[in-house]
């Protein structure tokens, strides 16, 4: 299997920070994506690494350590709007990737 | 809305039966993705086409297949349909064959199966 783990749920307040891991086999690791699914709709891209490090994107930063099979996906300044389901997607061998079984977050006021 | 449309947007259907799910990409997108989404598998990718070409399998079934024709929409054939096939199907598209694009997804067509 790939044992992608990332935790099922996750709290947080209005305005704080959250992290959010995953991690997964590093056997044949190409890259990692981030996704983010409100429930009921289409999941939307967040992020892709490839290289070792943090990016950053606006409130949300994706980092990722590919020695460890590690990444994590860092929200900032919460709002209402970021409760939802955060997917991470390693991809290995190229072009086959499987998605974690998600992180459902609920951000409360 | 991010620029790819889904039809039907609900299909019911009885076991043993056969479905196609259409999907038309973004306009200048070439690449074509399809995903599988239920409760108890989560979110799957299926298969990737490219310009017409399968580019990447995932996790399909022997009873499913796509294809995607000149005009880029793509669509996706189940047949024999089983209860466990009921799901929400997503198909999704970027601008070339390259994994690490942005893909933007369609609102999915959500498949019943009695």
């Amino acid at each position: 299997g790939q044992n992608i783990d990332q935790p099922t749920e996750m709290t947080a307040t209005e305005g704080a920070i959250v992290q959010i891991n995953c991690t997964y086999q590093t056997s044949g690791f190409n890259g990692l994506f981030w996704y983010q699914q409100h429930a009921g709709e289409a999941p939307t891209f967040l992020s892709y690494n490839v290289l070792d490090g943090l990016e950053e994107k606006g409130r949300f930063s994706s980092f990722l350590s590919r020695s460890k099979g590690y990444s994590y996906l860092l929200l900032k300044e919460l709002q209402m709007k970021d409760s939802a389901s955060y997917l991470c997607a390693p991809v290995r061998d190229g072009q086959n990737f499987v998605f974690g079984p998600g992180t459902r977050l609920s951000v409360l006021p | 809305d991010s620029g790819v449309t889904q039809t039907p947007k609900h299909l019911i259907t009885a076991t043993g039966q056969r479905v196609t799910l259409r999907c038309s990409p973004r306009s200048g997108d070439l690449s074509v993705y399809w995903y599988q989404q239920s409760l108890d598998q989560g979110l799957q990718f299926l298969i990737q086409y490219y310009n017409g070409e399968e580019r990447a399998k995932g996790n399909i079934l022997e009873r499913f297949s796509a294809q995607q024709f000149p005009d880029l929409h793509s669509e996706l054939n189940l047949s024999s349909l089983e209860l466990g096939d009921s799901a929400l199907y997503f198909c999704a598209s970027s601008v070339s064959a390259e994994i690490y694009n942005e893909q933007f997804f369609g609102p999915g067509t959500r498949l019943t199966v009695l």
